[in-house]
This record gives structure tokens, C-alpha cells and sequence, in this order.
């Protein structure tokens, strides 16, 4: 059973913080990782894609990867109130004929004024 | 614009009857998928489909049904057969390995 773990939260930081989320996965083979981003009540948006080992920056948000290690992780810099979400890791588990994504379960983030 | 959309936003099902909601995407993404998500929970995988006129069995699709007859549709039935329905269902479609994009949502209640 392939996996995605992610811990839960909820995730509390001030403004103006850097937030770190994790997230971990248990096939080797995994080939694409992204992170969404889920508001309450809203459908979740993709915020990040990264493929390959090391860092992907995207103004706040930076991305890593580290494929020895099997985890995935997303930096939120600056940390807005706005930022406040459910913050969910999908991976691919194979680059083939497989399209259908694993997902964790999410992390809540609450950015604290 | 290109996008993801769903229909209706808010739908209310009797006891024992069955709904169907919209999803059509006009990305000319192959794959579609439909997941479930109740409150304060993660997404479920009820069905999806890599290829027109194929789909498969997610981890939920008991009480659901779905058809794939054109590249950009992919409507799910709920069925009286599916007890507790009430969750916000959501749609999304992508290329082959790649992220994926989703609709608005529909927000499915029992009355």
C-alpha cells in the first residue's frame, strides 16, 4: 500500500515566521510531488511541483526534495493570517501509465496575527 | 479560459433517490478523478478515468457510478445505494504525471 504521511497540525505560527511542513512518502519509484493548498470549504490549488532532488523556489514558498530520504517538505516565508490553511502533499508514484495521485491527509496552518 | 467546472455548487437528495453531478473540463486532460472529502478529512478516491470510454474503482466507489463518453465529461452518480453521501465531492483532471487540477466542488446533502 503505497503511502503519504503528513502530520496533522494543527501547525501554529506568528506573522512574519517562516512555516515548515513535512511530508513523507513510502515508495521509492515516486517520480512528481506537489503541494496544495486547501482554505475551508474550498477546493484545494496547487501551489508547488517539484520532480527532481533539492530546492524549488517560488517567491514565499520554497519546496524540497530529497528522494534518498523519501520526504518532501514546503518553507512558507514571511507567514501571512492569509497563509491560514490546509496545506495537503500529493505524489505520483510512478512517472508510466500511472496518473493516479497519493495524497496525505493534510496539515492545518494557522498563522496567528 | 481553461478550467475545471462543476454543477451544481449545492445539491439536496431525498432518501432513495439518485443525483448526478457534472464535471467538465475543457484542458483536454486525459485522466479524471472524483474524490470525496467530509469534514476535517483528507480526500478519498471514489473513481477515475485515464481514457475515454475507461475508468476504475477508486478506494470508495461502492453506492457510485461514473461514465467517461467524451474527453471533457465525467459525471458521478450517487446512488441510493450509497448510505451516508452528505461530503463535498470534487472533481479534478490532469496529464499523464503531472499535477492536477480541480473544479469548485459540489457540496452534496441528504434531506
Amino acid at each position: 500500500q503505497k503511502e503519504v504521511e503528513q502530520n496533522s497540525g494543527p501547525l501554529s505560527v506568528p506573522e512574519g515566521a517562516i512555516a515548515s511542513l513535512n511530508c513523507t512518502y513510502s515508495d521509492r519509484g515516486s517520480q512528481s510531488f506537489f503541494w496544495y493548498r486547501q482554505y475551508s470549504g474550498k477546493s484545494p490549488e496547487l501551489i508547488m511541483s517539484i520532480y527532481s532532488n533539492g530546492d524549488k523556489e517560488d517567491g514565499r514558498f520554497t519546496a524540497q526534495l530529497n528522494k534518498a530520504s523519501q520526504y518532501v517538505s514546503l518553507l512558507i516565508r514571511d507567514s501571512q493570517p492569509s497563509d491560514s490553511a490546509t496545506y495537503l502533499c500529493a505524489v505520483n508514484p510512478w512517472a508510466g501509465n500511472n496518473r493516479k495521485l497519493i495524497w496525505g491527509l493534510g496539515t492545518s496552518l494557522a498563522v496567528n496575527p | 479560459d481553461g478550467g475545471i467546472t462543476q454543477s451544481p455548487k449545492y445539491l439536496f437528495r431525498k432518501e432513495g433517490q439518485n443525483v448526478t453531478l457534472s464535471c467538465e473540463q475543457n484542458l483536454n486532460h486525459d485522466a479524471m478523478y472524483w474524490y470525496r472529502q467530509d469534514p476535517g478529512q483528507g480526500l478519498r478516491l471514489i473513481y477515475y478515468s485515464q481514457i475515454v470510454n475507461d475508468f476504475q474503482k477508486g478506494d470508495i466507489a461502492e453506492g457510485y457510478s461514473v461514465s467517461r463518453e467524451k474527453k471533457e465529461s465525467f459525471p458521478l452518480t450517487v446512488t441510493s445505494a450509497q448510505k451516508n453521501p452528505t461530503a463535498f465531492y470534487l472533481c479534478a483532471s490532469s496529464i499523464q504525471g503531472a499535477e492536477a487540477f480541480f473544479g469548485q466542488g459540489t457540496r452534496l446533502t441528504v434531506v
